[in-house]
């Protein structure tokens, strides 16, 4: 059982590029979450998705989108790659009132 | 604004001693609340939950919490530390306002020494 799935584990951008980060998870969750991990500040939310088709903007979703054709798949695309940006990125997902499955991460680094 | 503080960012224990993590909450409505472990350059793994029902929580590698609503808190415990619980642990309070999204803390990381 994969569970969450996350790729590539790094990347190494350029100011001003732009990248998507993928996400899968074979669960059959609704919800789907995207996360970012900075040192000291815990995890913040960027956005998530209660279905496929429905996405909505967390507590950080500046510079970043995302879509959901399926159930299984919410990618995170970075556009505009920005220092800021720089961090560790999970996808997590989860049934309707359950707990978080998180995948292993992906690390970021935008120089 | 609902929030969650987990209180000291650093603990270190000694092998065999309690470990003691602390966990507070705002919020009016009591809601469910979790605990993750994070080892290193892994994803966040789900050590225990409390949604409703018993508040003492058992969970996973010997860690329990309990859910004071008076004291809105949910502190982590184990007994007796071991090396294999080194990491970084969260909080997390799934707020009655906030659908299925979760608020986490800033985490503790817990050293433990020989």
């Amino acid at each position: 059982n994969a569970g969450v799935t996350q790729t590539p584990k790094f990347r190494i951008l350029k100011i001003g590029q732009s990248m998507t980060l993928q996400c899968a998870q074979d669960m059959n969750h609704n919800y789907m979450y995207w996360y970012r991990q900075d040192p000291g500040m815990g995890l913040k939310l960027i956005y998530y998705s209660v279905g496929a088709g429905i996405t909505d903007k967390g507590e950080v979703p500046n510079g970043y989108n995302v879509s959901r054709s399926t159930t299984e798949d919410f990618p995170l695309r970075l556009e505009l790659a920005a220092p800021s940006q720089t961090s560790v990125y999970f996808c997590a997902s989860s049934p309707e009132g359950g707990e978080l499955f998180f995948g292993e991460g992906s690390r970021l680094t935008v120089l | 604004a609902q929030s969650v503080t987990q209180l000291g960012s650093h603990v270190s224990v000694s092998e065999g001693a309690l470990v003691l993590l602390r966990c507070n909450y705002s919020s009016s409505v009591p809601p469910y609340l979790f605990w993750y472990v994070q080892y290193p350059n892994q994803g966040l793994q789900l050590l225990l939950k409390y949604t409703t029902g018993a508040t003492l929580v058992k969970g996973i590698n010997g860690f329990e919490a309990e859910f004071k609503k008076s004291e809105t808190s949910f502190h982590l415990t184990k007994p007796s530390a071991h090396m294999s619980d080194a990491a970084e642990y969260f909080c997390a309070v799934r707020f009655g306002s906030s659908g299925d999204k979760l608020t986490f803390g800033t985490g503790t990381r817990l050293a433990v020494r020989p």
